[in-house]
């Protein structure tokens, strides 16, 4: 089946830096979404991109799907960027990644 | 206008009891999910219906029914819980292969 791999496992920054999150697959899919697990707890949809780039106020996601990668850039980085963030993707039945967890420092 | 509520938000309950959790979306969407998240934040499909068709269904125990009476509503029954089961379940609906959008969660606890 499809392996879903994100990095790094862990992120602590300090409020207003930047970061970068990789999710790397084994297959090509035609479905990629990101997702933010709050601390509360809450599954947030970021990006539904399969391909290409987006971008969102201060984050943006890109998908190079025949290198079977995409990343997911946080600019100026707040407290409340802080959580889990998840790549997931398949076409009926979506395969996750373990999770970046990500904590922002005032 | 929550777009996809779980109830309850929180279960506790003993070991051997059988439960349900009820989750209902206002969003139009086609297809549902039942997520199970354990205690490493790992997540994993158990089940997934399309028009109130079963399309997905991981192996999970028997003991896990799903039922939708409508494409609004996709609820999760859980019988004779172990202690094994306690994790949270989340809901979800979208258009079959489009943006998923999830509930709240339901943290299962069982003593």
């Amino acid at each position: 089946g499809i392996q879903v791999e994100q990095s790094p496992p862990d992120l602590i920054l300090q409020e207003g830096a930047n970061s970068t999150l990789r999710c790397n697959f084994s297959d090509s899919v035609n479905n990629l979404q990101w997702f933010h697990q709050n601390p509360w707890g809450q599954l947030i949809n970021l990006f539904y991109i399969p391909s290409g780039t987006k971008q969102n106020g201060r984050l943006s996601a890109t998908t190079v799907a025949t290198e079977r990668y995409s990343l997911l850039y946080i600019s100026s980085s707040q407290t409340t960027d802080s959580g889990v963030y998840f790549c997931a993707l398949g076409d009926y039945q979506l395969i996750w990644g373990a999770g970046t967890k990500l904590i922002i420092k005032p | 206008d929550t777009a996809v509520s779980q109830t309850p938000k929180y279960l506790v309950t003993q070991m051997g009891n059988d439960k349900s959790i009820k989750c209902e979306q206002n969003l139009g969407h086609d297809t549902m999910y039942w997520y199970k998240q354990d205690s490493k934040k790992f997540l994993k499909i158990m089940f997934s219906y399309n028009n109130k068709e079963l399309i997905i269904n991981e192996t999970v125990p028997n003991r896990f029914s799903p039922k939708s009476p409508d494409k609004a509503h996709l609820n999760l029954h859980i019988n004779s819980l172990e202690l094994g089961d306690s994790a949270v379940y989340f809901c979800a609906s979208s258009q079959l292969g489009d943006t998923q959008y999830f509930g709240p969660g339901t943290r299962l606890t069982v003593l």
